[in-house]
């Protein structure tokens, strides 16, 4: 079946601009997950969500950033007013009710010029 | 503090070779440990994973060693190939927490 997916894969803004990215996770998966990913770095975790339940926003950088999921499913990640420091490769993954396994889209890559 | 530890940074090894790579954590509640492989402009793709209950795992050419009383696991590429350049993350998670705790990377290059 089809993986993760996100939309836009690349990105290319002036700083200040606010920016939507676009995931939509495995269908029946419940869990889902943004991380970030710095030119040459580990993945920096953003925020969870769990079919219902308050998402776990704690990696988020600031208040700039929020995201939402609508349905249980498509998830947007919005940054406003954004820095060059917000520049990386934005990853989504998705996780099946009660598996660890994670499936990552293959990202969007934002450029803040 | 960084719960994961991951070594080293690069590895280069001849093809046949096999490359092993290290990660350290902290937090004993950690109960899976995944490595993932990641491809230039490509997310990360999950490779192997394990519970702490087994001291060893094998999927085909790749390996994970378990050490729970050292609170270390490792990746082991046998027969590596150029095909296997790529970076690789070790990232553990418990069941009570609601992230993935992933290592810095390891770029592997396997040299023909």
């Amino acid at each position: 079946g089809a993986g993760v997916s996100q939309s836009p894969s690349n990105k290319v803004t002036e700083k200040g601009k606010d920016v939507e990215l676009r995931c939509d996770p495995i269908s029946g998966h419940t869990a889902l997950y943004w991380y970030r990913q710095s030119l040459g770095q580990g993945l920096e975790f953003l925020i969870y969500f769990q079919g219902n339940s308050a998402p776990d926003k704690s990696g988020l950088p600031s208040d700039r950033f929020s995201a939402e999921r609508t349905g249980g499913s498509v998830s947007t990640l919005t940054i406003q007013r954004t820095q060059q420091e917000d520049s990386a490769v934005y990853l989504c993954a998705s996780s099946g009710q009660g598996s660890y396994e994670q499936y990552f889209g293959p990202g969007t890559r934002l450029t803040v010029t | 503090q960084q719960q994961v530890k991951q070594s080293p940074q690069s590895l280069i090894v001849q093809k046949g070779g096999i490359p092993i790579i290290n990660c350290a954590y902290e937090n004993t509640a950690f109960d899976y440990f995944p490595w993932y492989q990641q491809f230039p402009g490509k997310g990360p793709a999950l490779l192997i994973a394990i519970r702490p209950d087994v001291s060893e795992k094998k999927e085909g050419r790749f390996t994970i060693s378990f050490n729970k009383s050292a609170k270390q696991f490792s990746l082991h590429i046998m027969d590596s190939q150029p095909g296997d350049s790529a970076t690789y993350f070790c990232a553990a998670r418990g069941y009570n927490f609601n992230k993935f705790y992933f290592g810095s990377g390891t770029k592997l290059n396997v040299k023909p």
